[in-house]
């Protein structure tokens, strides 16, 4: 079946510390994979994705993830993260053809201590 | 601005009315669908569609009704007949070009709350 797992519920760093976010997936061929972020009571604004290529993908507001295929990991990571970066963080997976649904992990909700 | 608007952002009903949730885009986009959102639950599928006249059940259709006359609106209904409501409701929609085809942009959200 397929999944997409966020182990951590919640994470909490402090300012400027460094990042690392967890995401595995299960899916039967390689996916497209994506990375949302979520700030309370808004909609959710894309960070990142990975079609193909290179496997380190860079996005916005500083952030990168990297995805392994060994690993069927698809991790993101900051190396210094402020305090406006306290939101829920969302990975994602998705077709490469046929159907256009996503598969959404549970998410994961970082704290930022000043 | 190009994006997705979604109204109201906060909707109150009564138990046992039906209710819709108005999802508008104007990015030319042929698919979109229909979210709910529960705490740490993630976004499951309630309804998808990929062009006009044409939509999908997802992983939750049940008590939910969705239609697609025009390509930049696919309202949401929510019945009596779903037994949980309350919760926030994200609409989404992509592209089909082969390069950028599984960007999903998200509106705002509307937050239902089943009185």
């Amino acid at each position: 079946a397929q999944s997409v797992t966020q182990p951590d519920i919640h994470i909490t760093v402090s300012e400027g510390a460094s990042l690392e976010l967890r995401c595995n997936y299960s899916y039967g061929a390689t996916p497209y994979l994506f990375w949302y972020v979520q700030s309370p009571g808004q909609g959710l604004q894309l960070l990142l994705k990975y079609f193909s290529g290179d496997t380190l993908v860079q996005g916005i507001k500083g952030f990168e993830a990297e995805f392994k295929r060994s690993q069927s990991s698809f991790n993101l990571r900051k190396p210094s993260v402020h305090w406006s970066d306290a939101a829920e963080y969302f990975c994602a997976v998705g077709a490469k053809s046929g159907t256009y649904k996503y598969i959404f992990g549970t998410g994961t909700r970082l704290k930022v201590l000043a | 601005d190009g994006g997705i608007t979604q109204s109201p952002k906060y909707l109150f009903r009564k138990e046992g009315q039906n209710v819709t949730l108005s999802c508008e885009q104007n990015l030319n986009h042929d698919a979109m669908y229909w979210y709910r959102q529960d705490p740490g639950q993630g976004l499951r599928l309630i309804y998808y569609s990929q062009i006009v006249n044409d939509f999908q059940k997802g992983d939750i259709a049940e008590g939910y009704s969705v239609s697609r006359e025009k390509k930049e609106s696919f309202p949401l209904t929510v019945t009596s007949a779903q037994k949980n409501p309350t919760a926030f409701y994200l609409c989404a929609s992509s592209t089909r070009d082969r390069k950028d085809r599984d960007e999903q942009f998200f509106g705002p959200g509307t937050r239902l709350t089943v009185l």
